[in-house]
């Protein structure tokens, strides 16, 4: 089964700054997708950015970009100049074809004025 | 608002009780999913049905749970007589199964948050 593993339970940057959450996940599969969802408190998640796998280029949405290392199994999110609206959960996931989406534990982000 | 919507979005019940939650998916969308959250953690997929067809079952889905979408269009989560251990946030999402969206992109609702005293 494919887990997914969010070392780091709570993260904190300073605003304008730069953070990496740090994501790996466990397949034997080589075509997969793989996401980063954010969850405001009380609020529903929302896309933050995918990756297919089968795409050696990261992907980037503005001030989110990933380093994607397929051999490595690790799928980090980059967050640059963070703001205070990027205080969130984040939720690193695993999608392989047709199967359910597999969701890390989550990083709570904090970010400091 | 045409995203995914679930009604109702706090319930709280005295253990025993059967509830139901209601989940509206985006229209165009035929893949609807259950998950399961708790506080702290990620969401843990219960079930996700292609239209009408219910086609994965999580091991997490007791006996007590039951989902349907009868017409493909919502879904409800029924929770049989339920336990303390029932308490959380029940997610649902929608997606495509093809299209110009890459398949798997799961668009979420705000949740239900169950409390079971």
């Amino acid at each position: 089964a494919q887990t997914v593993t969010q070392s780091q339970p709570e993260m904190s940057v300073q605003e304008a700054e730069t953070v990496t959450l740090s994501c790996t996940y466990d397949t034997s599969e080589s075509d997969y997708y793989l996401f980063w969802y954010k969850q405001p408190p009380s609020r529903q998640m929302i896309l933050v950015i995918r990756q297919e796998a089968y795409k050696q280029q990261n992907a980037t949405e503005n001030r989110f970009s990933v380093n994607f290392q397929k051999a490595a199994k690790s799928f980090s999110l980059k967050i640059s100049d963070s703001q205070l609206g990027d205080a969130a959960m984040y939720f690193c996931a695993y999608k392989e074809g047709n199967n359910d989406m597999r969701f890390g534990a989550g990083t709570r982000l904090t970010v400091k004025p | 608002d045409t995203g995914v919507s679930q009604d109702p979005r706090h319930k709280i019940t005295k253990r025993g009780q059967n509830v139901t939650f209601r989940c509206d998916p985006i229209s165009e969308h035929n893949r609807l999913y259950w998950y399961r959250q708790t506080l702290g953690q990620g969401p843990e997929f219960l079930t996700y049905f292609q239209n009408e067809a219910q086609l994965e079952k999580s091991r997490l889905l007791s006996d007590r749970f039951s989902a349907e979408r009868p017409k493909g269009s919502f879904s409800t989560l029924e929770i049989q007589r339920t336990e303390q251990g029932d308490s959380a946030m029940y997610l649902c999402a929608s997606s495509r199964n093809s299209g110009s969206i890459p398949p798997g992109e799961l668009f979420f609702g705000e949740g239900s948050r169950l409390t079971v005293l």
